[in-house]
């Protein structure tokens, strides 16, 4: 069975910093890219970063030189260091898995998410 | 980015009716459109992807139809499960999302 469980969200001050994990398993996780996603009441659902099989990374305009997408496939973790955080980063975040077709991909399976919360 | 514009915002229907969800991308995407369900503290679950292909393990009651810019996602017959919110999401390019329709039981 495929199970993605985050964690390492919370409450973090404005300026601070964050980092996300996710544990995957029931599947080769090594095969599969891998995307995180955001969640919020008033923007609704909003991709935030990929990462390939080969480590290629690609980021959202609005994380982009804040965020940092990594994985350890020998561990099969995924991760998304967040610094320098905004009132505007404060969602729920999951991880995702990325079926591929081609270069196309769309995200079969997701975690339950984990909350993060930017407040002073 | 792709925008998705989803229609309408908010739908209430009975039991067993016919429902229909449409979504509209701001430029062509091809067929590279999948439709997710998310009931209340749960993740998005994949229904439809590449527009019309049905996922393992999703009811038949479920289709999806379109290319290019439109698209729709029917309910044969709408079940008490099915409460959810539904989003589209395309990935011709980095993924986008519609804002989503909420389906409520008459």
């Amino acid at each position: 069975e495929v199970q993605l469980v985050e964690s390492g969200g919370g409450l973090v001050q404005p300026g601070g910093s964050l980092r996300l994990s996710c544990a995957a398993s029931g599947f080769t996780f090594s095969n599969y890219d891998m995307h995180w996603v955001r969640q919020t009441t008033g923007r609704g659902l909003e991709w935030v970063s990929v990462i390939g099989t080969t480590g290629v990374t690609h980021y959202a305009g609005s994380v982009e030189g804040r965020f940092t997408i990594s994985r350890e496939n020998a561990k099969n973790s995924l991760y998304l260091q967040m610094n320098s955080l905004t009132a505007g980063d404060t969602a729920v975040y999951y991880c995702a898995r990325v079926r591929k077709d081609g270069n196309k991909g769309t995200d079969d399976f997701w975690g339950q998410g984990t909350l993060v919360t930017v407040s002073s | 980015d792709i925008q998705l514009t989803q229609s309408p915002s908010t739908l209430s229907a009975s039991v067993g009716d016919r429902v229909t969800i449409t979504c509209r991308a701001s430029q062509s995407i091809s067929s590279w459109l999948a439709w997710f369900q998310q009931k209340p503290e749960k993740a998005p679950k994949l229904l439809i992807y590449k527009a019309s292909d049905l996922e393992n393990g999703v009811p038949s009651r479920f289709s999806g139809s379109g290319s290019g810019t439109e698209f729709t996602l029917t309910i044969s017959s709408l079940q008490p499960d099915d409460i959810a919110t539904y989003y589209c999401q395309q990935y011709d390019s980095f993924p986008t999302f519609g804002q989503g329709t909420k389906l409520e039981i008459k």
